[in-house]
């Protein structure tokens, strides 16, 4: 398996409370990824990263924010949570040439909001 | 913009039999194209991809795929299935033209293999 660990694995949290979800790679890889998977949206793109402090947003950005200040390091925090944040979120790595090579994913943050 | 649809939810498929993984994609420059599998409580592990060259891929697991330019097509495939072939599976689209090889993920297939 490729070298990639996010922490926490599970993560129940209040509404309202900020989350840091962290992903941490020993590939060197320049590509980082945070994805969330929810039942008939397979998964959907909120944040990536190209290089250290070169982010940008995916397809489901609101409510999140991103840093990325090492290259093994990439920070998913939600600002303030909510119930429509629960989900199953996934931070996966690519690279070195980016485009053409496959992404490698972490096992998932199962993160519920109450 | 680039988009990917696994127009099935569900395949059924007994043991032994011929499997087909649906997936159609659309993108403004020219696709790589990926399929990954992923088991209960776990991530997404890569299948096979096809970036240029001869249109039928192999992977891993005896999985395949066929790129059709044509028919913007790249359908998964295997010969034979076994009941450990059970898992979700998913298509993934890159397009060319874009920066910082962002994927598109379909809705994922939920394969099941019976004895």
């Amino acid at each position: 398996d490729a070298g990639i660990t996010q922490s926490p694995r599970h993560k129940v949290t209040e509404t309202g409370t900020p989350v840091t979800l962290r992903c941490h790679q020993t590939e060197n890889h320049r590509y980082m990824y945070w994805y969330r998977q929810d039942p008939g949206h397979g998964l959907r793109l909120i944040h990536y990263s190209y290089g250290v402090k070169d982010t940008d947003k995916g397809e489901v950005s609101d409510g999140y924010s991103v840093s990325r200040s090492k290259t093994e390091d990439f920070l998913l925090t939600l600002e303030s949570a909510t119930s429509s944040q629960t989900s199953v979120y996934f931070c996966a790595i690519s690279g070195p040439a980016g485009l053409n090579t496959e992404a490698f994913f972490g096992q998932g943050t199962r993160l519920t909001v109450v | 913009a680039q988009s990917v649809a696994q127009p099935e939810d569900q395949v059924n498929v007994a043991e032994g039999n011929p499997l087909t993984v649906k997936c159609t994609y659309s993108v403004s420059g020219n696709p790589y194209l990926f399929w990954y599998v992923q088991y209960p409580n776990r991530g997404l592990q890569f299948l096979l991809k096809y970036i240029t060259g001869d249109n039928l891929v192999k992977g891993s697991y005896g999985f395949e795929a066929e790129f059709n330019k044509s028919q913007t097509s790249f359908h998964l495939k295997k010969p034979s299935a076994l009941v450990s072939d059970s898992a979700l599976y998913f298509c993934a689209v890159r397009d060319t033209g874009t920066n910082a090889g962002k994927s598109t993920f379909g809705d994922g297939t939920t394969l099941t293999v019976k004895p």
